[in-house]
């Protein structure tokens, strides 16, 4: 079956450090992926895509790897702050032309302690 | 720029009424879709369209119509409401997905939350 997987449903980490949040799929064929930061009682808000041919992308603190042999994707916050603390989704397609709906993993709490 | 506009924010409805989520956005987006959203299961797909008058199923659409007679809207419909539909539902828009420059990065409204008693 199809699985997206986020590994942990919440992370503590402290203030500086880096956080590092994980994406598994399993028996999609994605051509791309994307990763959204959700504050609560908000909507998800998009961060950063990444292609199936891109092995990694970055935007200020932001770095996203894709290892399409690996089905994974890492998501990294350098020097975290309080105010990263934020559901992350990740998210992708299921076909190779990118014309379906995305597909949303169940989401990774990240909490940065000051 | 209003971007996605949910309406209403909250509701509560009996088991058996009927109700409408709307949605609506002013950026011209080809491609909307519906979401819910419940703890411990994630975003889930409930319908999607690509463009006006063509809508289609996403992962859970049992208990829910949509309809797309313009460009802007993309009501959700619940027609007979149950206690499993109490949720926060949200609507996404995006430019085609199938374009190749196109990122797909979807918009989102702020949710409407449902409470089905």
């Amino acid at each position: 079956s199809q699985k997206i997987e986020q590994n942990s449903e919440a992370l503590n980490i402290q203030e500086g450090k880096t956080a590092t949040l994980t994406c598994n799929y399993t028996n999609y064929s994605p051509a791309y992926l994307q990763w959204y930061r959700q504050d609560p009682g908000r909507g998800p808000v998009f961060l950063l895509l990444i292609r199936e041919n891109e092995k990694e992308k970055r935007k200020e603190r932001l770095k996203v790897t894709f290892d399409t042999t690996l089905k994974q994707s890492l998501f990294h916050i350098t020097a975290s702050q309080p105010a990263d603390s934020a559901t992350y989704l990740c998210a992708l397609d299921d076909g190779g032309s990118g014309n379906t709906p995305l597909v949303f993993g169940k989401g990774t709490r990240l909490s940065v302690i000051a | 720029n209003a971007g996605v506009t949910q309406t209403p924010k909250f509701q509560v409805l009996k088991t058996g009424q009927s109700m409408t989520l709307q949605c609506a956005q002013d950026m011209n987006h080809e491609y909307m879709s519906w979401y819910r959203q419940d703890p411990g299961m994630g975003l889930r797909l409930i319908h999607y369209s690509v463009g006006a008058g063509i809508t289609d199923q996403g992962e859970v659409p049992n208990g829910y119509n949509v309809s797309r007679s313009t460009t802007e809207d993309f009501p959700l419909r619940l027609l007979s409401a149950a206690p499993s539909q109490t949720s926060v539902y949200f609507c996404a828009s995006s430019y085609s997905p199938w374009l190749v420059a196109n990122t797909g990065e979807l918009f989102f409204g702020e949710g409407s939350r449902l409470t089905v008693l």
